[in-house]
């Protein structure tokens, strides 16, 4: 399968622990979003980024969170001194092309549950 | 700002029967317009899109959709339901003028009953 790939497929965490999660693009995707979704919501725009170049950061995302794209291929998305409020699915998705023409591939998501 | 409405949090049609799904949208600039599918257990799964050109847009699985600017609508059709359509559908829009962002509705989860 060349889909797009999270890894892992649930956290579980104490509130105020660090996590970290993985997203492996389509590999000739230049385009590379995170989401957060909760239930009964669709996906918030988290960050996006073009090749390895962070290029737009939702102003809703505190400063816990982080995200790179090192050389461009896979992103990790880091969440500092996690909240109950961050329980959530975490999307990854990839798109290919520079423009905002192309349809988004997603993966399965990061079920993260801060306890 | 763009923002994308989806009115309907439930819609409910008999199998063979013709099924739409609404969704309305706000953007600046010129709007690029989504519909993407959710089933269970899986990840969203892109269905159609509208960029430019003509209004009425054929996706996977027999779906359609009709771009109305006037009204800033972009429901999305199909002409005879199944049972497999049951899912979540969500529509999103970008904004030519907001390079990256998509925005989503809260999406519509669609009950296709035999």
């Amino acid at each position: 399968d060349t889909g797009v790939s999270q890894d892992p497929r649930h956290k579980i965490t104490k509130r105020g622990q660090n996590v970290t999660f993985r997203c492996d693009p389509i590999s000739e995707h230049n385009r590379l979003y995170w989401y957060r979704q909760t239930l009964g919501q669709g996906p918030e725009f988290l960050t996006y980024f073009q090749n390895e170049a962070q290029l737009e950061k939702s102003r809703l995302l505190s400063d816990r969170f982080s995200a790179e794209r090192p050389k461009g291929s896979f992103s990790t998305l880091e969440i500092q001194r996690t909240e109950q409020g961050d329980s959530a699915m975490y999307l990854c998705a990839s798109s290919k092309g520079r423009t905002e023409a192309y349809e988004q591939y997603f993966g399965p998501g990061t079920r993260l549950t801060v306890t | 700002a763009q923002s994308v409405a989806q009115p309907e949090d439930q819609v409910n049609v008999a199998e063979g029967n013709p099924l739409t799904v609404k969704c309305t949208y706000s953007v600046s600039g010129n709007p690029y317009l989504f519909w993407y599918v959710q089933y269970p257990n899986r990840g969203l799964q892109f269905l159609l899109k509208y960029i430019t050109g003509d209004n009425l847009v054929k996706g996977s699985y027999g779906f359609e959709a009709e771009f109305n600017k006037s009204q800033t609508s972009f429901h999305l059709k199909k002409p005879s339901a199944l049972v497999s359509d049951s899912a979540l559908y969500f529509c999103a829009v970008r904004d030519d003028t907001n390079a990256g962002k998509s925005t989503f509705g809260d999406g519509t989860t669609l009950t296709v009953k035999p």
